[in-house]
């Protein structure tokens, strides 16, 4: 089953709209989430990892203002759109990782696919 | 900085054995991943190597040469349902994954 969850799974919205996209681990804490974006037909390009209790470590060129993480607890990460535009409409993806032992695969949740009018 | 390099695209049939190749360059190196992604979902952990040498997972398989910065993934046996991207992803320290634009591999009949 899955073990990473994200919600919703889909958003369409006029522009100007703020968005939150939920991640939570399902049976395991994460330490550290990761927030990926992904355009057609492209690769996924990682945004920002969100850690538990301290702020976010974005990606050059992604605008901290913008794209508001919070990860307040072990098991859930959240990610705000504010002020949505046609530009941001893309598929959103996040992952997490077991923090306990070494080596654990990312787990991707079932992404979010974002559509501003 | 980080440089990944796998084919845009190959075609294969279906019951056959098709390898993508992986060359890598990364600032430190952690492991390498192989994930799955069908087209409009998100992507699924296949496998993981470390140490060099090949980890068989069923009719997927994968190798790592660290010397060489170089993984395949080897799929066996190929059903229809294979077709999809499959995405070369090293991992730094911090466990950070870097993606190139994957593999999108084309199961015929």
């Amino acid at each position: 089953g899955a073990v990473v969850s994200q919600h919703p799974s889909r958003v369409i919205c006029k522009s100007g709209t703020s968005v939150k996209i939920e991640c939570r681990s399902l049976d395991f804490q994460a330490t550290t989430m990761f927030w990926y974006r992904q355009f057609p037909k492209q690769s996924l390009m990682l945004m920002a990892t969100s850690n538990e209790g301290s702020k976010a470590t974005y990606e050059q060129g992604v605008e901290k203002d913008k794209f508001l993480i919070n990860h307040a607890s072990l098991t859930l990460s959240t990610l705000t759109v504010t002020s949505a535009h046609p530009e941001d409409s893309s598929f959103y993806i996040c992952s997490a990782r077991d923090a306990q032992g070494s080596n654990q695969p990312q787990h991707f949740g079932d992404g979010t696919r974002l559509s501003i009018l | 900085g980080q440089n990944i390099d796998q084919p845009t695209e190959m075609t294969a049939t279906e019951g056959a054995i098709v390898q993508i190749n992986c060359t890598y360059q990364t600032s430190g190196f952690n492991g390498l991943f192989w994930y799955q992604q069908h087209a409009g979902e998100a992507p699924t952990f296949l496998s993981y190597n470390v140490l060099d040498g090949l980890e068989e997972k069923g009719r997927f398989s994968s190798f790592l040469s660290r010397s060489k910065g170089y993984s395949y993934l080897l799929l066996k046996e190929l059903q229809m349902k294979d077709s999809a991207s499959y995405l070369c992803a090293p991992s730094t320290p911090g466990n950070m994954l870097t993606f190139g634009g994957g593999t999108r591999l084309m199961v015929k009949p």
